[in-house]
């Protein structure tokens, strides 16, 4: 059973850099798409943007350039850097997989909770 | 972008029941819709792809359909654990977009 963990500060100061990994267990990050997917306080969801394993990526224009997304296939790992943040950046982020054909999202993250606060 | 419309962004229905939602494209997407439930605290869960095709675990209780622009989601004989949010999701072209959720509650 594939499982994926995202990791990293749940608090970051206005105009600094959202770090965090996703850790994929039970199966091989190699073949796929691996998506951040973002859920604001009222509850919309957002596609931040997604990498190959090969490391290609796309991204969402709505982010303006500020995400960065980066592939580890030896550590079966993946991450998400999102610069210059905002009170508008605080959100819960998943990370998921994404299959290359469909598109579908079939395997996610519990999520975790990123506050933007002085 | 295309844009998700979904409706209605709340909806009442008893155990046993049946429920649709509907999901709108603001163009052409063929069949690349999926949806997804969401529990409070708890990540999307993955129901339906390429519009009707049902994912492996799920209820056949949950079918999907519609292709182009305009797709559905119904939900047959209601059980407890389906009170839930609903997001579809469209996957033709990047960026990805999500419908804004309808809330499916207890009557």
């Amino acid at each position: 059973q594939v499982q994926l963990q995202e990791s990293g500060p749940g608090l970051v100061k206005p105009s600094e850099t959202l770090s965090l990994t996703c850790t994929v267990s039970g199966g091989s990050i190699s073949g796929y798409y691996w998506s951040w997917i973002r859920q604001s306080p009222g509850g919309r969801l957002e596609w931040m943007g997604n990498v190959y394993y090969s490391g290609g990526t796309n991204d969402n224009p709505s982010l303006k350039s500020r995400v960065t997304m980066s592939v580890d296939t030896s550590k079966n790992l993946f991450s998400l850097k999102v610069s210059a943040v905002t009170a508008a950046d605080t959100a819960v982020y998943y990370c998921a997989r994404q299959a290359t054909r469909s598109g579908r999202l079939d395997y996610w993250g519990q999520g975790t909770l990123v506050t933007v606060s002085p | 972008d295309i844009q998700m419309t979904q409706s209605p962004s709340s909806v009442s229905a008893s155990v046993g029941d049946s429920v649709t939602i509907t999901c709108r494209a603001s163009q052409y997407i063929s069949s690349w819709v999926a949806w997804y439930q969401q529990k409070p605290g708890k990540a999307p869960n993955l129901l339906i792809y390429g519009a009707s095709s049902l994912q492996s675990g799920v209820p056949s209780r949950f079918s999907g359909s519609g292709s182009g622009t305009d797709f559905t989601l119904t939900i047959n004989s209601l059980q407890p654990e389906d009170f839930a949010t609903y997001f579809c999701q469209q996957t033709d072209s990047f960026p990805i977009t999500f419908g804004q959720g309808t809330r499916l509650e207890i009557k």
